[in-house]
C-alpha cells in the first residue's frame, strides 16, 4: 500500500538546466497537486491535474514551468532554465476522485538547489 | 479568495503538558479544514479534517481540533503532549464550493517544541 511516491528526492542543477520532477500518485487516485514550499514558509499551491487534462494552474509561474499528468505514468513537473530563486522543496498530493477527493496525501517532496 | 494565519511561530509546551496550535481561516464558501505535520526533510503527514458535523474533529496521534465558525477558528489540541510530537504543523483550507477548486491555502507553520 504505497503511498505518493516523488522522485529524484534530491536534485542539483545549475543555473539554465532543465529541472524534472516525477509523482506517482497513490493506487486509485486520479488526481494530482503540486506545490511548492520555499525555505521557512508554509506551501504555495502551483497546479491540479486529473488525467491527461490541467483542472487547476493559478499557482503556476507564467513562464518556465509546466506540468503534465499523462495517461500512463506519473505526472511531471518541468522547470525549464531554472534560476536560483526555484531552489524550494516541491511537494506532490494526490486524492481520490469523488466524494473522497476532499483529503490530499502528500509526497516526501523533491528538495531542489540550484547552483 | 481563501487565507490561513497560524498567528504564532513557534509553541513551546513541556511534556506531558496541554498543546495548543492556533489556525483561523477566511473563505467565501464552507470551510473545508485540515491539518497536517511535518517532520524534518519529510512530506505532510494528514492529522484531521473538518469537512461537516461534530465541531469536535478526532484525528491521528491523540490530536483533536475544534471548528468554531464564529471565531473561524480551528485550533489544534492534545492533552499531553509527547516530546515525540515536536514538529512543524500546517493548517490549511479549501472552499467547499464545488467551482472553487480542490487548491489548499496552507498558513505559515507553526513550530512545535516539546521539551522532556
Amino acid at each position: 500500500n504505497a503511498g505518493v511516491m516523488q522522485n529524484p528526492r534530491h536534485l542539483v542543477r545549475r543555473r539554465g538546466q532543465e529541472a524534472r520532477l516525477r509523482c506517482s500518485p497513490m493506487k486509485g487516485h486520479s488526481h494530482v497537486y503540486w506545490y511548492r514550499q520555499l525555505p521557512e514558509e508554509g506551501l504555495k499551491f502551483m497546479v491540479y491535474l486529473q488525467k491527461e487534462n490541467i483542472i487547476d494552474e493559478s499557482g503556476m509561474p507564467k513562464e518556465r514551468f509546466s506540468a503534465e499528468f499523462p495517461k500512463e505514468g506519473p505526472s511531471i513537473l518541468r522547470i525549464q532554465q531554472v534560476v536560483r530563486g526555484d531552489s524550494a522543496a516541491y511537494f506532490c498530493a494526490s486524492s481520490p476522485a469523488g466524494v473522497y477527493a476532499d483529503t490530499q496525501y502528500f509526497g516526501p517532496g523533491t528538495r531542489l538547489t540550484v547552483l | 479568495a481563501q487565507s490561513v494565519a497560524q498567528p504564532e511561530d513557534q509553541v513551546n509546551v513541556a511534556e506531558g503538558n496541554p498543546l495548543t496550535v492556533k489556525c483561523t481561516y477566511s473563505v467565501s464558501g464552507n470551510p473545508y479544514l485540515f491539518w497536517y505535520v511535518q517532520y524534518p526533510n519529510r512530506g505532510l503527514q494528514f492529522l484531521l479534517k473538518y469537512i461537516t458535523g461534530d465541531n469536535l474533529v478526532k484525528g491521528s496521534y491523540g490530536f483533536e481540533a475544534e471548528f468554531n465558525k464564529s471565531q473561524t477558528s480551528f485550533h489544534l489540541k492534545k492533552p499531553s503532549a509527547l516530546v515525540s510530537d515536536s514538529a512543524l504543523y500546517f493548517c490549511a483550507v479549501r472552499d467547499g464550493e464545488r467551482a472553487a477548486g480542490n487548491k489548499l491555502t496552507f498558513g505559515g507553520g507553526t513550530r512545535v517544541l516539546v521539551k522532556p
